[in-house]
């Protein structure tokens, strides 16, 4: 049972360069989130999914793209690196909302953007 | 929104306690908390709801005052394992906000021996 599962683990980037990173689940979860992680400010949303078919910005959302494309997967692409989207992203996915928001969070994926 | 979590470190011997808050500006539905060890992602320690149900895997307890929209973690006697970055998330009552899970800042604990 893999739970969820990120790729990559690690990227570098030149500025301006674009990526996808992934995202799959195999609970069967209707809830997806992508955060980043920054030294002292926590986790902050970026997007997130409440529900297959649909998508809605987080706290910091500029720079960024998704795409819930089907229910155990949802992608997020920066179209032109920046150094300050050097971060560590985390991908996370729960049953739905109230009790069932327990979230199920990825490794991680450490990126560097020079 | 990002909820405000306090104290933003700890240092505490085995054996002693601790609590850590976290309030928010909005009105919750749902208080959530996560530990996260260093390296790793964050797991899952507890959710309280609005009206007093709660979930929980371990011997941690937390207590969310919806009047106030705060909540607290309560880590008594405690272990070399409790250390890491504490996280409470919270997810506001309304509209398009369910299922919308916001982190605070985290709070550090360290436990020396």
């Amino acid at each position: 049972n893999a739970g969820v599962t990120q790729t990559p683990k690690f990227q570098v980037l030149k500025t301006g360069q674009s990526m996808t990173l992934q995202c799959a689940q195999d609970m069967n979860h209707n809830s997806m989130y992508w955060y980043r992680q920054d030294p002292g400010m926590g986790l902050r949303l970026i997007y997130y999914s409440a529900s297959e078919g649909t998508t809605d910005k987080g706290e910091v959302p500029n720079g960024y793209n998704v795409s819930r494309l089907n229910k155990r997967e949802f992608s997020l692409r920066l179209e032109s690196a920046a150094p300050s989207q050097t971060s560590v992203y985390f991908c996370a996915s729960s049953e739905g909302w109230g009790v069932y928001t327990e979230a199920f969070f990825g490794q991680g994926t450490r990126l560097t953007v020079v | 929104q990002q909820p405000v979590q306090s104290p933003q470190a700890v240092i505490l011997r085995e054996g002693e306690d601790a609590v850590i808050n976290c309030s928010s500006s909005k009105a919750l539905y749902s208080v959530h908390w996560y530990r996260q060890k260093h390296g790793e992602a964050p797991v899952f320690l507890m959710i309280l709801l609005k009206g007093g149900e709660q979930k929980g895997h371990e011997k941690i307890s937390a207590s969310f005052n919806e009047k106030k929209q705060q909540s607290s973690l309560y880590l008594t006697a405690s272990q070399l394992s409790y250390s890491g970055t504490y996280f409470c998330g919270t997810e506001m009552k309304g509209g398009t906000s369910y299922g919308k899970l916001t982190f605070g800042q985290g709070t550090i604990l360290t436990v020396h021996p």
